[in-house]
């Protein structure tokens, strides 16, 4: 069965300190992982995705098949990053996104 | 990207009535639509997949007779919540796949459902 688990609810880090947000997965196959991101007040919207390999607003991750893991990572956190995180995987085709429950990150100024 | 919009964003109703919440797709085609459901801080739950033209499929534990979805046009699919109670009060949301088979979702504003 397809799993995503974000085993912390809640990170709080002091402004410029470096982030990690921690995502593993289980699934037999080759996924396409995800992140996304919702801001206080607004829609789910996507940050990024494993197979474009780009950095968004600083934050990157990368797929390590042999960890299972999908880390978002930020050398150095801003206020404005405050936001709820899901990390999600996708099977194939039309079917449904797979999230975790989500980790919130707290940026301390 | 593509914009996924609901309605209404915020309903308040009586225990035992019925809400209808739309979710369209304003710039693209969406075939497939997806329900989810998040509670208070909480992950989204999916509920239900919403097929164009035919059923929708449930996940399990959704009951079907609870949240009727219909999906009976490329740009629009809604769910009713019937003969709501209060612990049907939530915050629902519908995604579409932007008429790609990437797996990014695009997701509605929300509608927040509170049931007295």
């Amino acid at each position: 069965a397809q799993r995503v688990t974000q085993p912390e609810k809640l990170l709080s880090v002091f402004k410029g300190a470096p982030v990690e947000l921690k995502c593993n997965y289980s699934y037999s196959g080759s996924p396409e992982l995800f992140w996304y991101v919702q801001y206080s007040r607004q829609r789910l919207q996507l940050l990024l995705r494993h197979i474009s390999r780009e950095s968004i607003k600083g934050f990157t991750a990368d797929l390590n098949k042999g960890e299972t893991s999908f880390h978002l990572k930020k050398p150095f956190a801003q206020e404005e990053d405050s936001a709820m995180y899901y990390c999600a995987l996708h099977n194939s085709g039309n079917t449904p996104l797979v999230f975790g429950k989500g980790t919130r990150l707290s940026v301390i100024a | 990207g593509a914009v996924v919009s609901q309605h209404p964003s915020w309903v308040i109703c009586k225990s035992g009535t019925s809400v209808k919440i739309e979710c369209r797709s304003l710039d693209f085609q969406a075939t497939t639509m997806f329900w989810y459901r998040q509670f208070p801080k909480q992950s989204l739950m999916l509920m239900a997949t919403s097929n164009e033209g035919s059923k929708a499929t449930y996940e399990q534990g959704v009951e079907k007779d609870k949240f009727l979805i219909n999906h009976a046009s490329l740009t629009l699919s809604t769910l009713t919540v019937t003969s709501a109670h209060p612990e049907d009060s939530s915050f629902y949301i519908c995604s579409a796949t932007g008429g790609t088979n990437t797996g990014e979702l695009f997701f509605g504003e929300g509608s927040r459902l509170t049931v007295l």
